[in-house]
């Protein structure tokens, strides 16, 4: 079985200031791991995807996610937050033997002027 | 760029109701998913579907329904529609493959009176 833990529901950062959302997974199998916006009233829009390749991602919109293996870790960074970055972010695990995906709880980011 | 169309953004019913709600992808994806997304609970699978004709149950199955007859679309049926359906539901197709990521629609929120 695969689970992901999103620490923290809310965030808060001030607008320019570092955005950091940690997610931790667990596997029995090396995981596939995803990031997520979902901005109020619509769907949910990649970020960026670890697939085993580089450990360092880089996504849309200034993001950029590293995978701790030894940490079982992908959290997620933006060093400088934009009003536009408000929005709720999901972290997701994935396998190679199966279709789903599986999601955290999410976290909602909220910038400050 | 992928395109999930959900068939309605906003949608009222009444109990007892048949409900049906309509997912369409234009990129052959084999996989298509349905969720529903409660404050709190995140994103919980209902049906998904790795193929034509081809269905499995996810985490939260009882009181719904799907088809898919043609690999583009993938419906989801609420049987007799109940108060405790009400939520915004989401569908998702991907690429067969689990470092595919799922590509999400803007949503149907569905409320039950």
């Amino acid at each position: 079985a695969q689970s992901v833990t999103q620490l923290g529901s809310h965030v808060s950062v001030s607008e320019g200031a570092l955005v950091l959302l940690r997610c931790n997974y667990s596997s029995s199998v090396p995981p596939y791991l995803f990031w997520y916006v979902q901005y109020p009233n619509q769907g949910l829009q990649l970020l960026l995807k670890y697939t085993s390749a580089a450990t360092l991602v880089k996504g849309i919109n200034g993001f950029e996610a590293e995978f701790k293996k030894s940490e079982t870790s992908f959290h997620l960074t933006k060093p400088s937050a934009h009003m536009s970055d408000a929005a709720e972010y999901f972290c997701a695990v994935g396998r190679s033997n199966d279709y789903k995906l599986s999601f955290g709880a999410g976290t909602t980011v909220t910038v400050r002027a | 760029d992928v395109k999930v169309t959900q068939s309605s953004r906003y949608l009222v019913k009444r109990t007892g109701e048949k409900v049906f709600l309509e997912c369409v992808q234009d990129m052959d994806h084999e996989n298509m998913f349905w969720y529903r997304q409660d404050p709190g609970l995140g994103l919980r699978l209902i049906y998904f579907s790795y193929d034509v004709k081809m269905k499995e149950k996810g985490d939260i199955p009882e009181g719904y329904s799907v088809s898919r007859e043609k690999k583009e679309r993938f419906s989801l049926i609420l049987e007799s529609a109940s108060t405790n359906q009400t939520s915004m539901y989401l569908c998702a197709s991907k690429v067969q493959g689990g470092n595919q990521p799922q590509h999400f629609g803007d949503g149907t929120r569905l409320s039950i009176l």
